[in-house]
């Protein structure tokens, strides 16, 4: 069984510019959640896809979108990066059970954005 | 709305010691609780979670938590540290039938002394 994988690990970007980040979410899972921790913070929940149609969203601006395909791959863009977009961003799976369910999250090793 | 409030950013123990690292959470509605390492670099791995079964609930690597209503607390313990310990600890919570949307705590760096 393979694990959540987040590309790339590290990536810099320029004020203003845009980026894609991606997540292959565990062999099965069918519902993935993005999250951005800040330095010294813990994650902050982003939004959530379940069969490709988002399923959830936090406090984050519409410039903050994603996508998740037949796969259940998962992408998460970001227009106009801004400073403060430096973070950590994670993806998180979890197994079939629907989006209403709670069953274990399984985290990828995260996705390090600088934007300078 | 719901939340979790971790008490001290910074645990310092020595090996063999206690570990102790609180977590108090706020929820309208019964909560489900979750305690994540995170060791550098890396993503979160699950230690231990509270679905509302048994009030004490045990975990991987000699972890365990107890829920406490009465004090809104999922406090986790360790009664030994191990060096291996040191890491970032996040509690979460989320609501039943939220698919695992989680807010987590800030997050308690556990230094283990030698």
């Amino acid at each position: 069984e393979t694990g959540v994988t987040q590309s790339p690990t590290h990536l810099i970007k320029t004020r203003g510019q845009q980026v894609t980040l991606r997540c292959s979410s565990q062999s099965g899972h069918n519902t993935v959640s993005w999250y951005q921790q800040a330095l010294g913070q813990g994650p902050q929940f982003i939004f959530q896809y379940y069969r490709e149609e988002e399923n959830g969203r936090g406090n984050f601006p519409p410039r903050f979108s994603g996508l998740q395909f037949p796969n259940y791959s998962s992408e998460l863009n970001v227009n106009a990066l801004e400073l403060d977009d430096s973070a950590l961003y994670l993806c998180a799976s979890s197994k079939p059970g629907g989006p209403y369910m709670n069953t274990e999250a399984f985290f990828g090793q995260g996705t390090r954005l600088t934007v300078v | 709305a719901q939340s979790v409030t971790q008490l001290g950013s910074h645990v310092s123990v020595s090996e063999g010691a206690l570990v102790l690292l609180r977590c108090n959470y706020s929820s309208s509605v019964p909560p489900y609780l979750f305690w994540y390492v995170q060791y550098p670099n890396q993503g979160l791995q699950l230690l231990l979670k509270y679905t509302s079964a048994a009030t004490l609930v045990k975990g991987i690597n000699g972890f365990e938590a107890e829920f406490k209503k009465s004090e809104t607390s999922f406090h986790l313990t360790k009664p030994s540290a191990h060096m291996s310990d040191a890491a970032e600890y996040f509690c979460a919570v989320t609501l039943e039938n939220t698919g695992n949307q989680f807010y987590f705590g800030t997050g308690t760096s556990l230094t283990v002394i030698p």
